[in-house]
């Protein structure tokens, strides 16, 4: 079964700073997505960034990008020039290619984005 | 207007009542989805559904049932609600294609506490 640990409960940077979040997976999958969803104070999750497993290169949107390290099954997000807005829960997801479609979701880390 | 619309946005309801948490959605998605949050725990997958034919459990069905009234439709009931209940309730859904990007789209939760 596949499983997806957050290390980092909670975090705290100032304002625009670079911060990394961490996310380590195990799976014996070889194929599969990894994701990160933002969970502001209005509760609605949204996706961040999203990332292929076949893919060597890292994802990036804007601000926010990932370290993916498939021999480490590490996926750890960096969110560069923190703004406020980027206060959240975030979320790193799993989901293997092939049958169910399920996305298994880790824990979460609080990050807080201090003025 | 929201894509992903949940009634009760919130609910304080007593042990043993019965509960209905409704999700509608205009996104023309055939994929819907119940998740719960609790604090520490991430999100878990109560019910799912690929069609209004297709209901399918997730990894913490007990206690749950689902109804998938029409494509838009997805509602999700607790027969008799108990205090371990009480959590932050997510609908989503996705669109086929999302099966191969794993991208879901959230309504905005029900919290629900159960006294």
């Amino acid at each position: 079964a596949q499983t997806v640990t957050q290390s980092q409960p909670e975090m705290s940077v100032q304002e625009a700073e670079t911060v990394t979040l961490s996310c380590t997976y195990d799976t014996s999958e070889n194929n599969y997505y990894l994701f990160w969803y933002k969970q502001p104070p209005s509760r609605q999750m949204i996706l961040v960034i999203r990332q292929e497993a076949y893919k060597q290169q890292n994802a990036t949107e804007n601000r926010f990008s990932v370290n993916f390290q498939k021999a480490a099954k590490s996926f750890s997000l960096k969110i560069s020039d923190s703004q406020l807005g980027d206060t959240a829960m975030y979320f790193c997801a799993f989901m293997k290619h092939g049958g169910g479609r399920r996305i298994i979701f880790g824990k979460g880390t609080r990050l807080h984005i201090l003025p | 207007d929201a894509d992903v619309t949940q009634t009760p946005r919130n609910r304080i309801t007593k042990t043993g009542k019965r509960i209905m948490l409704e999700c509608s959605q205009t996104k023309g998605h055939d994929r819907m989805y119940w998740y719960r949050q609790d604090p520490g725990l991430g999100l878990r997958l109560i019910y799912y559904s690929f069609d209004v034919k297709d209901i399918n459990k997730g990894e913490i069905s007990d206690g749950y049932s689902v109804s998938r009234q029409a494509q838009a439709k997805f509602s999700l009931s607790l027969e008799s609600a108990i205090p371990n209940q009480t959590a932050l309730y997510f609908c989503a859904t996705s669109e086929v294609a999302g099966q191969y990007t794993g991208e879901l789209f959230f309504g905005e939760g029900s919290r629900l506490t159960v006294l």
